[in-house]
C-alpha cells in the first residue's frame, strides 16, 4: 500500500531564516506531487506540483520554491521566512489515469514564523 | 477562474441525523469532484471521487451526488455519529487544469451525543 510522509510535524522558525521541508512517498512509481499551504479556517492553496523528477510548476508566485530530486521526494524550500509564511503545508501524490486523478495527502507540517 | 463555495461555513447535529453537506462550483468543464474529511491539525483523508461522467458514488454511510450541469455537490451522511465530527472539504479538477485542484474553505461538522 501506499504511504506518504512529511516531516518536521511542527516547525517554530524567525523571520528571516532558511526553511527546508520534505515530503516522500512510498508503494507508487512516478506519482504527481503537490504542496499546498493551508490558512487557519480556510481551504487549500495550491503552491507547487510536479510531474516528473526536475519538473516543477509554481502556481502562487511568492517567497517559496519546491524541488524534485528524486522520483518520490518533494522539497519545499525558502531562503528567508517572512511572517506570511506561517501556516499548515500540506503535500499530496495522485497517479493520474485518463482523468481520473484522486489525490492522497500527507499529515501536514505546522510552521509557525515568527 | 474556478471557485468552490461550501455552505454552511458550520453544522451542529445531534447524533442520529441525517445530514447534507453542499458543494457549489462556478465553471461545470470539471474532471472529478472529490470529498475529504480533514480532522484537527491533520492531513486531508479522501472519501469519495466522482468523475465527471458519474451522478454519484456510494461508501459506507456516505453518498455524494454530482450535478455538473447546475454546479453542484452534496455529501449525504447516513445516520451521523460524533466520530463524523470533522470538517469536510469538496475539491475539483477544472478541464485541461488535470491534477490541480481548486478547493472550497470545508463545512466543520459537530454531531452531539
Amino acid at each position: 500500500s501506499q504511504t506518504i510522509h512529511q516531516w518536521p510535524a511542527t516547525l517554530v522558525q524567525p523571520v528571516g531564516s532558511p526553511l527546508s521541508l520534505e515530503c516522500t512517498v512510498e508503494g507508487t512509481s512516478n506519482p504527481n506531487l503537490y504542496w499546498y499551504r493551508q490558512a487557519a479556517g480556510r481551504g487549500l492553496q495550491l503552491l507547487f506540483y510536479s510531474v516528473g523528477i526536475g519538473q516543477i510548476s509554481s502556481e502562487v508566485p511568492q517567497n517559496l520554491s519546491a524541488s524534485r530530486p528524486q522520483d518520490r521526494q518533494f522539497i519545499l524550500s525558502s531562503k528567508k521566512l517572512l511572517l506570511s509564511d506561517s501556516g499548515f503545508y500540506l503535500c499530496a501524490w495522485s497517479v493520474p489515469s485518463g482523468t481520473y486523478n484522486e489525490q492522497f495527502f500527507g499529515p501536514g507540517t505546522r510552521l509557525t514564523v515568527l | 477562474k474556478q471557485e468552490v463555495t461550501q455552505i454552511p461555513a458550520a453544522l451542529s447535529v445531534p447524533e442520529g441525523e441525517n445530514l447534507v453537506l453542499n458543494c457549489s462550483f462556478t465553471d461545470s468543464a470539471i474532471y472529478n469532484l472529490q470529498w475529504f474529511r480533514q480532522d484537527p491539525g491533520k492531513g486531508l483523508t479522501s472519501l469519495l471521487l466522482i468523475q465527471s461522467s458519474q451522478r454519484e458514488q456510494t461508501s459506507g454511510r456516505l453518498n455524494a451526488s454530482l450535478d455538473k450541469s447546475s454546479g453542484r455537490s452534496t455529501l449525504y451522511i447516513a445516520a451521523s455519529q460524533p466520530g463524523d465530527s470533522a470538517t469536510y472539504l469538496c475539491a475539483v479538477d477544472k478541464v485541461g487544469n488535470a491534477g490541480k485542484s481548486t478547493f472550497g474553505d470545508g463545512t466543520t461538522l459537530t454531531v452531539k451525543p
